[in-house]
């Protein structure tokens, strides 16, 4: 099965700061990698998905590039509606989350 | 419009079988998969596993002699049934098509 290691696990930024996370594969998983925004008591969103296409009404402020084992979502300048834990997917061989990342306001 | 719903127990005793329904609108299960993910209180994402369009199923390793996925797409309903369960199977558990979740529905294995 495939592991995601997914980093940092906390993240704690300011309004307008530049915001990353990554997610490593344990193996070659090509660009079929998603990426979902869970606000608190509310079911997962779909950001991004297959590594850097942005889904519908999602603001451009977030991208995700990366390909094979390493992938990375970015928020380009933060804002307060983006508290919010973010998962990554796979679903290149099998199906695999990423562990989480909680981001907070500083 | 896109929705998908899930139905089901809210508690079930440990040792039973959990039966969910998920009732999809605005889209075939002949033309789309449809896959079954749990969030335990506080904790991360589980991937359960994945009825395809046509008909297949995919399940997680960990938990596939206990799971069992099928459809009616006749009723645009999936089902889940998994048995034995246990105090760790208490989630929240969700029906999504990736780019679309249900609301999700908790599960709570209490005696």
């Amino acid at each position: 099965d495939i592991q995601m290691t997914q980093s940092p696990s906390f993240l704690s930024a300011s309004v307008g700061d530049r915001v990353t996370i990554n997610c490593k594969a344990s193996q070659n998983i090509n660009k079929y990698l998603d990426w979902y925004q869970q606000k608190l008591g509310e079911a997962p969103k779909l950001l991004i998905y297959n590594t850097n296409s942005l889904h519908t009404a999602i603001p451009s402020r977030f991208s995700g590039s990366g390909s094979g084992t390493d992938f990375t979502l970015t928020i380009s300048s933060l804002q307060p509606e983006d508290v919010a834990t973010y998962f990554c997917f796979q679903h290149n061989s099998g199906y695999t989350f990423g562990a989480g990342t909680k981001l907070e306001l500083k | 419009q896109v929705q998908l719903k899930e139905s089901g127990p809210g508690l079930v005793q440990p040792s039973e079988t959990l039966s969910l329904t998920c009732t999809v609108s605005g889209f075939s299960l002949t033309s789309n998969s449809v896959h079954w993910v749990r969030q335990p209180p506080g904790k991360g994402l589980e991937w359960m596993g994945i009825i395809r369009s046509g008909g297949s199923t995919d399940y997680n390793s960990a938990l596939k002699s206990r799971l069992s996925i099928s459809r009616d797409t006749s009723k645009s309903q999936v089902f889940l049934k998994m048995n034995s369960l246990q105090t760790e199977d208490t989630a929240i558990y969700y029906c999504t098509r990736r780019n679309y979740w249900g609301q999700g529905v908790m599960v709570t294995v209490s005696s």
